[in-house]
């Protein structure tokens, strides 16, 4: 079946930092999501892509789908406090009933 | 709207009891699906529904069954606990078609004993 892997598995930076994370797919995806997850919560939509190439931002979230449609890029501008959490990547492709999800980033930022 | 909820938020239960969680959306979303995220493990699909009437079966459908009468409404039930079952369970339902998204519940944390 299709995989997913997400990278890093998991970051510590300073406050103030930019962050930058990726996922390779093994197939081609029609659509990328990203998501974050605070502890003991849900996972909450962040930016949807569509297109290839296509570049969205959402605040200080930045996320791009690949030109090849076989990864996804998530990059945090001058992170604070509060983007602590783990960042999954999701995708689907042609004709799919499911999501496949990357194992998350986990993120932590350092006062 | 209130999005996907599920109930109960916290659940203990011992080898062997079977329960029910539940799980609505008000999206009017074709598809719902049910997962289970462990340590280290990421979100795996237990079972998934493309519309009323219709379920099948993910990455990890044994001890689970699930059935889909409303388009509402996704219930998951264990029908005999075991720890392996020990998780946090979410509920999510999603629009497909060109943008497609989805969005999850809250989740249910089980321990059984």
């Amino acid at each position: 079946g299709q995989q997913l892997n997400q990278s890093p598995q998991s970051m510590f930076i300073q406050e103030g930092e930019d962050v930058s994370m990726n996922c390779t797919s093994s197939s081609i995806f029609n659509t990328w999501l990203w998501y974050k997850q605070d502890p003991g919560e849900g996972p909450v939509l962040l930016i949807a892509l569509y297109k290839a190439g296509e570049l969205t931002s959402n605040g200080r979230l930045t996320a791009q789908f690949g030109i090849t449609r076989k990864d996804s890029f998530l990059n945090i501008s001058a992170s604070i406090p509060s983007d602590v959490g783990i960042y999954f990547c999701a995708g689907s492709g042609a004709g799919s009933y499911q999501l496949t999800f990357g194992k998350g980033t986990k993120l932590s930022v350092i006062p | 709207n209130a999005g996907v909820t599920q109930t109960p938020k916290f659940q203990v239960l011992k080898t062997g009891q079977s329960m029910t969680l539940q799980c609505a959306q008000d999206m009017n979303h074709e598809y719902m699906s049910w997962y289970r995220q462990d340590p280290g493990m990421g979100l795996r699909l237990i079972h998934y529904s493309v519309g009323a009437g219709i379920t099948d079966q993910g990455e990890v459908p044994n001890g689970y069954n699930v059935s889909r009468s409303t388009t509402e409404d996704f219930p998951l039930r264990l029908l005999s606990a075991a720890p392996s079952q020990t998780s946090v369970y979410f509920c999510a339902s999603r629009t497909p078609g060109a943008r497609e998204t989805q969005y999850f519940g809250p989740g249910t944390r089980l321990l059984v004993l």
